[in-house]
Formats: structure tokens, C-alpha cells, sequence
């Protein structure tokens, strides 16, 4: 089984319908986050999360939220979905590590298209 | 503010033709810098830490390279199960944010 498990893998929705894609780790890690993954604009930092009592918006929050339920477990959701929020989005995990850089674990994304 | 340039945007190799990808960074104090590697369809897959000027390391047929401005991704008789995308990233000191690149696809033909 995978150490970061994302689902769906695949949705399709219409504009309005609200969505959540959902992601868990069995790795233990602390730091959890969502990215968005699109051609030719690379990985982009949605929310990221320290612990359970720590969220915190990334680079492109506007039109998410995002939900820490436990230590394993970070959602995120589409109120109201549009079709430029079409894309593959990434659930990540890193260890915190003090003074080093600590790399990414992802999940095997989830792929949405919003009609 | 922090940039991170990944060239080229694709490259097509011969079987056995080793080349080397770039990664051109700007980042006031680097705390490290990541590769991965991303199949089409799956999420990336880490393959190296660099974190000072000088540092090196290796994995099967891949070796990368550290210096104050970039980074090389140097792949030595390539095969085509290496064909990929290959992505950097740098965290900035004092930050846990990771820029990324945009990647550089590679094909190596059999």
C-alpha cells in the first residue's frame, strides 16, 4: 500500500458542486500539504499544515479550505468548484526535521476536471 | 524573490547518450535543494538533497551537482525506463515552503 494515499484519483463534477479530495499517510509525518499541479506552471502550494492545530493558506488558497481531522489525515475541499480549478492536485508529507531540509513524500494525485 | 528556472523544457536522448539537465536557482540562503523524478500520471518521487556548493551525490545513473547558482542533474548512459520528468526545488532558509520548477521532460529512445 502506498505511504500517502490520495482519493479520489479521478473526478469529474460540474461548475458549483462543491468537491473534497481526501489524503492520509501511514509515514507518521507531521507537515502535510495540498498542491496543484498544472502544464507549464509546475507545483503550486495550496494549504500545508504543521500539526493538527496548524493550517496555514499557500500561494493559491483563494476558492479552498482545508480540514486537518488527525495527524494522518488532511482534506481539501472545493466550495464551489470552477473550470480553471481543472487540474492534477497533489497530497505531500514531510518530516519535520530541524535544521535540514526535509524532501516531500506525495500521493499519486488526483485528477480533477470541472465541466 | 526566490525562482527556480529548469532547462531544457525537453530532451530526447539516444539510448546510452548521457546528458545533463539544469536548474538555474535564486533564493536569498538556501536551506536545500530537492530533485524528483515524475512519471506521467503518478505524483513525484524524490531522488536527491543537495544542500551546500560542491555537494554531489549519486544513484544508479544519475549524479547531481551543487553550485551557488544551479544545479545539474547529470544522467550517464541513459535508458528508456529513465524517461521521465524530472523536477528541482529549493527551500529557502527559515522557510518550509518548497518553489519548484517547472521540469524537464526527458524521452530516452531504445
Amino acid at each position: 500500500d502506498a505511504d500517502v494515499t490520495q482519493t479520489p484519483r479521478n473526478r469529474i463534477t460540474k461548475t458549483g458542486k462543491r468537491i473534497m479530495l481526501e489524503c492520509s499517510q501511514t509515514k507518521g509525518h507531521d507537515r502535510m500539504y495540498w498542491y496543484r499541479q498544472d502544464p507549464g506552471l509546475g507545483l503550486r502550494l495550496i494549504y500545508y499544515s504543521f500539526d493538527v492545530k496548524d493550517i496555514n493558506k499557500g500561494e493559491i488558497s483563494d476558492g479552498y479550505s482545508v480540514s486537518r481531522q488527525a495527524q494522518a489525515k488532511f482534506s481539501l475541499s472545493l466550495e464551489s468548484a470552477i473550470p480553471n480549478q481543472t487540474a492534477l492536485y497533489f497530497c505531500a508529507t514531510s518530516e519535520y526535521s530541524g535544521t535540514s531540509a526535509g524532501e516531500l513524500f506525495f500521493g499519486e494525485g488526483s485528477r480533477l476536471t470541472v465541466l | 524573490e526566490d525562482q527556480v528556472t529548469q532547462s531544457p523544457e525537453a530532451l530526447r536522448l539516444q539510448e546510452g547518450e548521457s546528458s545533463s539537465l539544469n536548474c538555474s536557482y535564486t533564493v536569498s540562503g538556501l536551506r536545500g535543494l530537492f530533485w524528483y523524478r515524475q512519471d506521467p500520471g503518478k505524483g513525484p518521487e524524490f531522488l536527491f538533497t543537495l544542500y551546500s556548493a560542491g555537494e554531489e551525490k549519486e544513484k544508479e545513473r544519475l549524479k547531481a551537482t551543487l553550485t551557488k547558482k544551479e544545479s545539474f542533474l547529470h544522467i550517464t548512459a541513459p535508458k528508456p525506463e529513465d524517461s521521465a520528468t524530472y523536477l528541482c526545488a529549493v527551500q529557502r532558509s527559515g522557510t518550509y515552503k518548497y518553489i519548484f520548477g517547472t521540469g524537464t521532460r526527458l524521452k530516452v529512445l531504445a
